[in-house]
């Protein structure tokens, strides 16, 4: 256990659902992270918050949307999936941004679209 | 050009044996760099960091860094087959850049 929790741990969904996936942390970190992981592909960051203000967005379509109501809970909002968004899903968190902090990955979402 | 790469394997060392896993950056500015392990189906996990050239070891791991020539390895001492696992090099430059992992087997 590293101290960060993600649920639904399994997710199965059609193109016209709207689903959310929380990420929950326990070690006091200020920053946290949405990461996807596909097949054969290096992880891709998505999304990047820090004292729950958002510092990053590498280009991710619109049809997901973060939300981070404090540094503990991070959720990323789900709607209207690709086929192609099929992928497993990663939460990480970090004491901060600098450069020399590690990052603590949940167990992560595997989510299906149908 | 790849941020970050590594050879994806498999890699295949027989138990006891030291296995050597392999990564390249292109960002000059990169500061820090980690080994994450990941086994099949679960999360990755941090293994070890390392932010000055040289060498860092860690019980039976080994983080190897060359700044000037852009790479860092990890050695596996008295590998077991409970290393068996994809091994993740991660950088951060502008930002946190990963690998798309090597996959390692050892053998009983």
């Amino acid at each position: 256990e590293t101290g960060v929790t993600q649920t639904p741990r399994h997710l199965v969904m059609g193109m016209t659902n709207k689903k959310s996936l929380k990420c929950e942390q326990h070690l006091g970190h200020n920053a946290m992270y949405w990461y996807k992981q596909s097949a054969k592909k290096p992880l891709e960051l998505m999304f990047v918050y820090n004292f729950k203000e958002q510092t990053e967005n590498n280009s991710v379509p619109s049809r997901f949307s973060p939300e981070c109501p404090n540094s503990s809970h991070l959720f990323l909002h789900l709607h209207t999936l690709q086929p192609e968004d099929s992928a497993l899903y990663l939460c990480a968190s970090s004491p901060g941004l600098a450069h020399t902090y590690e990052q603590y990955f949940g167990p992560g979402t595997r989510l299906t679209v149908t | 050009q790849k941020e970050v790469e590594q050879n994806s394997g498999p890699l295949s060392v027989p138990e006891g044996a030291i296995a050597s896993l392999n990564c390249t950056y292109s960002d000059r500015g990169s500061q820090s760099f980690f080994w994450y392990r990941q086994y099949s189906g679960k999360s990755p996990e941090l293994i070890m960091f390392i932010y000055s050239n040289g060498d860092k070891e860690d019980g039976r791991f080994t983080a190897q860094l060359n700044k000037a020539s852009q790479y860092v390895s990890l050695l596996i001492r008295d590998s077991q087959p409970s290393d068996s696992a994809t091994y993740l090099c991660a950088v951060i430059g502008n930002q946190f850049y990963f690998g798309t992992g090597t996959s390692l087997t050892v053998i009983p």
